[in-house]
């Protein structure tokens, strides 16, 4: 079964550094690209990356660009999503999915919620 | 001018059919472009429920039952979802995307009330 398991939930202050993971298990991790979602509270889907965990290319929406870091370490599976100094405006659930051989998003993490708050 | 627009509500009884819209972007043609629709109940993660381009280049979800599926209306540049036999279960937030430019691009989202 293809799975994506994410870290638990997360409660940081602002400025604080944060990241969190994505494990992938149940085929080739190598061969599929790993994207990021978030969801701000009570909001829609938003798309912030995707990483290729085979060579590590990395595609960045316009609108993270310079605000958050993707990255995959092959051997362990996991990709990541990581901030260098949250602000409170980070607080969201964020979703890691993988991009099937038809390109849709399937399956889901669980999502990881993060909460950044003085 | 949002790149994919989809109304914020819909409403429709049980049993019946409800018509999602996502209309791309004055500009962007919807010939073009897969559609990709996913389901978002409430607390829980989206589920991936089907892609349609056309007739013959479509996929359904694993596991997402027939009376859902995708169609497009060019006449008003839009993807379309429909589903038939509405059950309670069916109430959610539908989102429309597509890969536009390298990114991918999610529309607003459209809350299904079922009542």
């Amino acid at each position: 079964e293809v799975q994506l398991v994410q870290s638990g939930a997360e409660v940081k202050k602002p400025g604080e550094s944060l990241k969190i993971s994505c494990k992938g298990s149940g085929y080739s991790f190598t061969s599929y690209w790993i994207g990021w979602v978030r969801q701000m509270p009570g909001k829609g889907l938003e798309w912030m990356g995707i990483i290729y965990p085979g060579d590590s290319d990395t595609r960045y929406s316009p609108s993270f660009q310079g605000q958050v870091t993707i990255s995959a370490d092959k051997s362990i599976s996991t990709a990541y999503l990581q901030w260098s100094s949250l602000k409170a405006s980070d607080t969201a659930m964020y979703y890691c999915a993988r991009r099937g051989p038809q390109a849709a998003f399937d399956p889901w993490g669980q999502g990881t919620l993060v909460t950044v708050s003085s | 001018q949002p790149v994919l627009t989809q109304p914020t509500s819909l409403s429709a009884s049980p049993g019946a059919s409800a018509r999602f819209t996502c209309t791309l972007r004055s500009g962007i043609n919807v010939g073009t472009y897969r559609i990709y629709w996913y389901q978002q109940k409430p607390g829980s993660l989206p589920r991936y429920l089907l892609r349609y381009k056309s007739d013959s280049d479509k996929q359904q979800g694993s596991g997402v039952p027939s009376r859902f599926s995708g169609s497009k209306d060019a006449s008003t540049n839009a993807g379309l979802l429909l589903i038939s036999g509405l059950q309670s279960e069916d109430e959610a937030d539908y989102y429309c995307a597509i890969w536009y430019s390298s990114t991918v691009v999610f529309g607003g989202g459209t809350k299904l009330t079922v009542l």
